[in-house]
């Protein structure tokens, strides 16, 4: 399958826990982006990268949210000290990175339950 | 006021209907605009992009308003499988972050 992987697809966890979950984008897409999606919304942005570098966060990423793409390739989104609030399902997409408007393709997700 | 605003349903048709889906986004700054399905518990898909000329693939045509800011999408002869939620999404200022509806649930009966 060379499609968005996410890992872990189901986390559970007690609030005030950490979290950290796992995107490898499609192979060789540059841009790799973060959204959540809670129900009966639509996925809300959240933050970009474009290769290693993240070029822009959503003010719904407060300071207990932090994302990495160290390498260019796969991506990780922390969550520190978690709140039933955080509960939701956390979407990653990737594009080529080559052109203005380009099609994202999305990940299964991580669906996280706060406890 | 939401950026996109969609009738969330649900659309309850008939198999063989036509539907229309309605969407409207406030920034004029807007770049690009698409539609997205989304399966029950799955990721969201692109449908098609919209173009500000109209486009058609095969069932489906999607038509854009830049004065009106208003996008829609037209479903002829709906099929059973068709049952998912219309995503309408519109992209800012060429940022590459994507501007989600709430969606509009379709449901097709036999």
């Amino acid at each position: 399958d060379t499609g968005v992987s996410q890992d872990p697809r189901h986390k559970i966890t007690k609030r005030g826990q950490n979290v950290t979950f796992r995107c490898d984008p499609i192979s060789e897409h540059n841009r790799l982006y973060w959204y959540r999606q809670t129900l009966g919304q639509g996925p809300e942005f959240l933050t970009y990268f474009q290769n290693e570098a993240q070029l822009e966060k959503s003010r719904l990423l407060s300071d207990r949210f932090s994302a990495e793409r160290p390498k260019g390739s796969f991506s990780t989104l922390e969550i520190q000290r978690t709140e039933q609030g955080d509960s939701a399902m956390y979407l990653c997409a990737s594009s080529r990175g080559v052109g203005a408007t380009e099609e994202q393709y999305f990940g299964p997700g991580t669906r996280l339950t706060v406890t | 006021r939401k950026e996109v605003e969609q009738d969330p349903g649900p659309f309850n048709v008939p198999e063989g209907a036509t539907v229309a889906f309605n969407c409207t986004y406030s920034n004029s700054a807007s770049q690009s605009f698409f539609w997205y399905r989304q399966d029950c518990r799955k990721e969201p898909k692109l449908l098609m992009s919209v173009y500000s000329s109209g486009n058609e693939d095969g069932r489906f045509t999607a038509q854009l308003n830049r004065a009106s800011q208003y996008i829609s999408l037209l479903i002829r002869d709906s099929k059973l499988s068709d049952s998912a939620t219309y995503l309408c999404v519109v992209e800012m200022d060429s940022s590459y972050k994507l501007i989600f509806g709430s969606g509009t649930r379709l449901l097709v009966r036999p």
